[in-house]
């Protein structure tokens, strides 16, 4: 069962340059959301979505848009990014918008020079 | 402000015991969501154990135990008679309602446990 994939693992960027995480799951969930993890920080929420054409801001969302055409497809956008965005991402969907865990990704790796 | 604190940055405990890694929330709203995650060092979230706020039994898996205090606002977890594989960092983390009645999940900072054998 693949669950939630992520794409690519592992991107190293030059400031300023842009670049699209990928994110599918194909559970059917509603609920989609992107997570960053830096040392000591546990995982802040950047945006999520209920559904498709319906996305929020989370914790920490400048720097960063999403969208949702889809139900299965949740990409993160940089659009130029900046070393403070060094980070692992991680993808999570979840079956409901309002009960149920997350299913996460393995994550992406990401440095900005 | 943060709405959910973990105090333990690092424990250090002896196989077979048992620990408690501690969590308090802040919320203001009456329907919410516990969650406790391991992430080992391969980098992986697993999912533990969930706790509704309307729950009236402390919620169990197995080993773990969520110990749900509403009046005091903790959710701590407990794991009896841990294991080596139990080294990992633990993350607490809340379901609070967000747009349109749907919700969003945080994390707190996590604790980082390692099991001495």
């Amino acid at each position: 069962n693949a669950g939630v994939t992520q794409t690519p693992k592992f991107q190293v960027l030059k400031t300023g340059q842009s670049m699209t995480l990928q994110c599918a799951q194909d559970m059917n969930h509603e609920y989609m959301s992107w997570y960053r993890q830096d040392p000591g920080m546990g995982l802040r929420l950047i945006h999520y979505s209920v559904g498709a054409g319906i996305t929020d801001q989370g914790e920490v969302p400048n720097g960063y848009n999403v969208s949702r055409s889809t139900t299965e497809d949740f990409p993160l956008r940089l659009l130029s990014a900046a070393p403070s965005q060094t980070s692992v991402y991680f993808c999570a969907s979840s079956p409901s918008t309002n009960t149920g865990e997350l299913f996460f990704g393995e994550g992406s790796r990401l440095t900005v020079l | 402000a943060q709405k959910i604190t973990q105090t333990q940055p690092g424990m250090f405990v002896q196989e077979k015991e048992a620990v408690t890694l501690d969590c308090t929330y802040d919320t203001s709203d009456p329907s919410y969501g516990l969650f406790w995650y391991k992430q080992p060092s391969s980098g992986e979230m697993i999912f533990l154990i969930y706790q509704g706020s309307y729950d009236q039994q402390n919620a169990t898996e197995g080993r773990y135990s969520l110990n749900f205090q509403k009046a005091r606002k903790s959710a701590n977890l407990v794991i009896s008679a841990s294991q080596l594989g139990d080294s990992a960092m633990y993350f607490c983390a809340m379901r609070e309602p967000g747009y349109s009645s749907a919700s969003k999940i945080i994390f707190g900072s996590g604790t980082r446990l390692s099991i001495r054998p």
